[in-house]
């Protein structure tokens, strides 16, 4: 069954330092995601992606978040320049059409530890 | 804002026995849906119950929707130790946003 996986499954960042999530999603997707985790919190939404562009954001997702879809495959967060309270979970998603009623499928995640 | 709120926050059964958790919002919806985490892993999307609908069911689980009392139940049949994970409920707002919002979730665990 296809699935959405994450890159690398752990990262270890230094506070102030860039860092670039890594995402493929699931092949005839349309509508990418991301959500974070804090550590003993609930999920939470950050970013929708669609046709090369954001569909919608949280206020999470400030000037210090970027998305790109690089190329046919991939999908990336970038946060450029962590701060410590940005260590947590991030989950990368995606849906065949966006339409509410499809699920969307989860990889399992990239765990952030900002130092 | 609308939120998803599971309760309990944990829930500890003995293996076959019946697991149920519940989850609250507080605005209205276009459908709730039901994930399962397993510990250090992303979620699997379980099953989905328009809002219309008022029961569903999936093999061992069965979901109800309240859209009076916005309310969902989510109920395991005859648990087995592999069913111990956190579960969470997801839901969209009508107006065609596409983000989940998530509850806090239960986090279940079955004993052999």
């Amino acid at each position: 069954e296809p699935e959405v996986t994450q890159t690398p499954s752990h990262q270890v960042t230094q506070m102030g330092q860039e860092v670039i999530l890594r995402c493929v999603p699931i092949s005839n997707h349309l509508y990418f995601y991301w959500y974070r985790q804090i550590l003993g919190q609930k999920v939470e939404f950050l970013v929708s992606f669609y046709n090369n562009e954001i569909s919608e954001k949280s206020e999470i997702f400030d000037d210090q978040f970027s998305v790109e879809r690089p190329d046919g495959s991939n999908f990336t967060l970038k946060i450029r320049s962590t701060k410590l309270e940005d260590s947590a979970m991030y989950f990368c998603a995606s849906s065949g059409t966006g339409h509410s009623n499809q699920p969307q499928h989860f990889g399992d995640g990239t765990r952030l530890s900002i130092l | 804002s609308q939120q998803g709120e599971e309760d309990p926050q944990a829930l500890s059964i003995q293996e076959g026995e019946n697991a149920t958790m519940n989850c609250s919002y507080k605005t209205s919806i276009n459908n709730l849906q039901w994930y399962r985490q397993n510990s250090g892993r992303g979620l699997v999307h379980l099953i989905l119950i328009r809002s219309n609908e008022r029961e569903k069911h999936s093999g061992r689980l069965r979901v109800t929707l309240d859209t009076s009392k916005k309310s969902s139940s989510l109920l395991i049949t005859a648990s087995r130790a592999a069913d111990t994970a956190s579960y969470f409920c997801a839901t969209y707002v009508i107006q065609g946003a596409q983000k989940l919002v998530f509850g806090q979730g239960t986090r279940l665990t079955i004993n052999p």
